[in-house]
């Protein structure tokens, strides 16, 4: 299985500052068919998943452009330009080009 | 709206079986794969399993249910389930349904699944 791992595991941020969080894969997450499914994901306290980006850079519809995706091969990063209060939570990225489909570990994210 | 609702969660024992449904709305469903999500009491999220459209092709499973759970849908219904047998103290968690969209896109509220004695 490709093992996801995420850095922090835990990322105390500042309201108005900037915030980013690194996921990195044992092996290339880029398919045969030329995409990199690589998403994130953003769990807020008490709440399902919501995704935020998917294919590495894409975002889900009602993110805000102030988070972002980037990154290629095994090596991909979210950012967060201004952290807002809304932003508490555990991220996790997963890939969606190996199968079986494997998440990171979280990270969680306090102001 | 795009909705998700799990239900069929609950307390069961080791060797035991439950079949979880998700009902959906506001979406085509039968144009849509849909997977199992499940996470462990303050764990993390791992996936379980994936079925296409129109089950035209073999479902999905982790190594880790394969063989005892078996995922199906009835798009006539908009229905996906998740039929869970011979269920061990570690399947214990929430079970979030969610429509795919180039990887898991839209949540269910999810349904908790207890297994214990």
């Amino acid at each position: 299985d490709v093992v996801m791992t995420q850095s922090p595991l835990s990322l105390p941020v500042t309201l108005g500052q900037p915030a980013s969080i690194s996921c990195r894969s044992n092996q290339s997450l880029v398919h045969s068919d030329g995409n990199t499914y690589l998403n994130w994901f953003q769990q807020r306290p008490g709440q399902s998943p919501r995704r935020l980006i998917y294919k590495v850079s894409n975002r889900g519809s009602g993110v805000p452009d102030r988070i972002s995706g980037s990154g290629s091969g095994t090596d991909f990063t979210l950012k967060i330009s201004r952290v807002e209060s809304e932003d508490v939570g555990v991220f996790y990225c997963m890939q969606g080009t190996h199968w079986p489909l494997t998440f990171g570990g979280g990270t969680k994210v306090e102001i | 709206e795009v909705q998700l609702v799990e239900s069929g969660g609950g307390l069961v024992q080791p060797g035991g079986s439950l079949r979880l449904s998700c009902a959906a709305s506001g979406f085509t469903f039968n144009k849509y794969w849909m997977h199992w999500v499940r996470q462990g009491p303050g764990k993390g999220l791992v996936w379980v399993s994936l079925i296409n459209s129109n089950e035209s092709s073999s479902p999905s499973y982790a190594d880790s249910v394969r063989g005892r759970f078996t995922i199906s849908r009835d798009n006539a219904k908009n229905t996906v389930y998740l039929q869970m047998t011979r269920l061990r103290p570690e399947d214990t968690g929430v079970y979030y349904c969610v429509r795919n969209n180039y990887g898991p896109e839209s949540w269910g509220q999810g349904t908790l699944v207890s297994v214990s004695s």
